[in-house]
């Protein structure tokens, strides 16, 4: 079965830094997606970002990225010039066919 | 375009009663699921729909149920409430093709 494992339960970043929250997963498979979501109050699930499993190039959305490590089951991301809006709870996720796998999920905070 | 909606955003129901949490999307996916979400784990799939007429259970699928009659609905069906089943549930619909699930925002349940 497979398994998404965010080891932090909570992060705090100073505005205009740089934070990068943990992801591992276990997985038999070798083509799947994987996937950041941000969950801010408002509780609406939205899509951070995504990495096909094929592509060996780490996938960037203009101040997001993530550092995959396909070997070490790893799927990290990066926030850089963090800022107040990114405050909110983050969820790591497997796709296996149409089905989601979700890690515990990390809460961002961000000071000022 | 509304996207995934679910009905009602709120709910309290007693012990032993039973509801309908309604999901709707107007993308014409034929991937619907429903999860739920708690405190310290992420979001776990209930059930899930490749299509009209076929379901399928999902990780936590004990005390709920699912049909899928059109394209466009995906009802959640509580027979008999559980304090358990105190939650947030979330709906999400996709294509076949696509890598992305979107979601709905979510209703919240209080079974006391």
């Amino acid at each position: 079965a497979q398994t998404v494992t965010q080891s932090q339960p909570e992060m705090s970043v100073q505005e205009a830094e740089t934070v990068t929250l943990s992801c591992t997963y276990d997985t038999s498979e070798s083509d799947y997606y994987l996937f950041w979501y941000k969950q801010p109050p408002s509780r609406q699930m939205i899509l951070v970002i995504r990495q096909e499993a094929y592509k060996q190039q780490n996938a960037t959305e203009n101040r997001f990225s993530v550092n995959f490590q396909k070997a070490a089951k790893s799927f990290s991301l990066k926030i850089s010039d963090s800022q107040l809006g990114d405050a909110a709870m983050y969820f790591c996720a497997y796709r296996t066919r149409n089905k989601l796998v979700f890690g515990a999920g990390t809460i961002l905070r961000v000071k000022s | 375009n509304a996207g995934v909606t679910q009905t009602p955003k709120f709910q309290v129901l007693k012990t032993g009663q039973s509801m309908t949490l309604q999901c709707a999307q107007d993308m014409n996916h034929e991937y619907m699921s429903w999860y739920r979400q708690d405190p310290g784990m992420g979001l776990r799939l209930i059930h899930y729909s490749v299509g009209a007429g076929i379901t399928d259970q999902g990780e936590v699928p004990n005390g709920y149920n699912v049909s899928r009659s059109t394209t466009e609905d995906f009802p959640l069906r509580l027979l008999s409430a559980a304090p358990s089943q105190t939650s947030v549930y979330f709906c999400a619909s996709s294509s076949p093709i696509a890598i992305e699930q979107y979601f709905g925002p979510g209703t919240r349940l209080t079974v006391t």
